[in-house]
């Protein structure tokens, strides 16, 4: 399976936008990019997922590299509530399988 | 909504019992799968199924068998629970289809096998 890197933690201040960094650089053609997060005692929900093309909807953006080496998941106001684990992963076409790293504590404060 | 739900949040049994976690979902999806979750470790996939009756082994299949006899439930059985069993169980749900959509997860259930 193609890996995916994040950083451990990243922090941020409540009503200010949030960029959550994530490199593929294996990343192979049919591999789409899935953002999941975890809130604290919950089970991982989807976020926002992209093949090539920058992706928005009503929770988050995604941007992806032209290479597609690298994509960032954008909180455009975060919020206390968005306090999780943010996993990136890459899903080949074709497979049901998720493999999720540790991915990136995000903190939110006031 | 789509609806995943697990049959308990924590679960405490003894070394050797048998143990059943079960996972239902209400949106006729045709593959559920069963994860654990350990610090440090992320999620990791135990087994899956695509159909009824039909099941495939994940990443850590040892120790644990799966049953689904319906299309909305899947089960997770511990045949001789043991200790480093003790984690966190996560039953997910996704429709087929191109792309890949997306998984929806259950609340998960904390197991402590003592």
């Amino acid at each position: 399976d193609a890996k995916t890197t994040q950083p451990n933690s990243m922090e941020s201040n409540e009503e200010e936008p949030v960029h959550l960094p994530c490199n593929h650089s294996t990343i192979s053609g049919t591999d789409y990019i899935h953002w999941y997060r975890q809130l604290p005692s919950q089970g991982p929900e989807y976020v926002i997922h992209g093949l090539t093309s920058n992706v928005n909807n009503r929770m988050a953006s995604l941007a992806i590299a032209e290479d597609r080496k690298s994509s960032t998941l954008i909180l455009h106001r975060a919020t206390l509530r968005d306090a999780a684990v943010y996993y990136c992963i890459l899903v080949t076409g074709t497979a049901s399988k998720l493999t999720f790293g540790t991915g990136t504590r995000l903190q939110v404060t006031l | 909504d789509v609806k995943v739900t697990q049959s308990s949040r924590y679960l405490v049994k003894r070394t050797g019992e048998k143990v059943f976690l079960e996972c239902v979902q209400d949106m006729d999806h045709e593959n559920m799968f069963w994860y654990r979750q350990d610090p440090g470790l992320g999620l990791r996939l135990i087994y899956f199924s695509y159909d009824v009756k039909m099941k495939e082994k994940g990443d850590i299949p040892e120790g644990y068998s799966v049953s689904r006899e319906k299309k909305e439930r899947f089960s997770l059985i511990l045949e001789s629970a043991s200790t480093n069993q003790t984690s966190m169980y996560l039953c997910a749900s996704r429709p087929n289809g191109i792309p890949p959509y997306e998984q929806y997860f259950g609340p998960g259930t904390r197991l402590t096998v003592t």
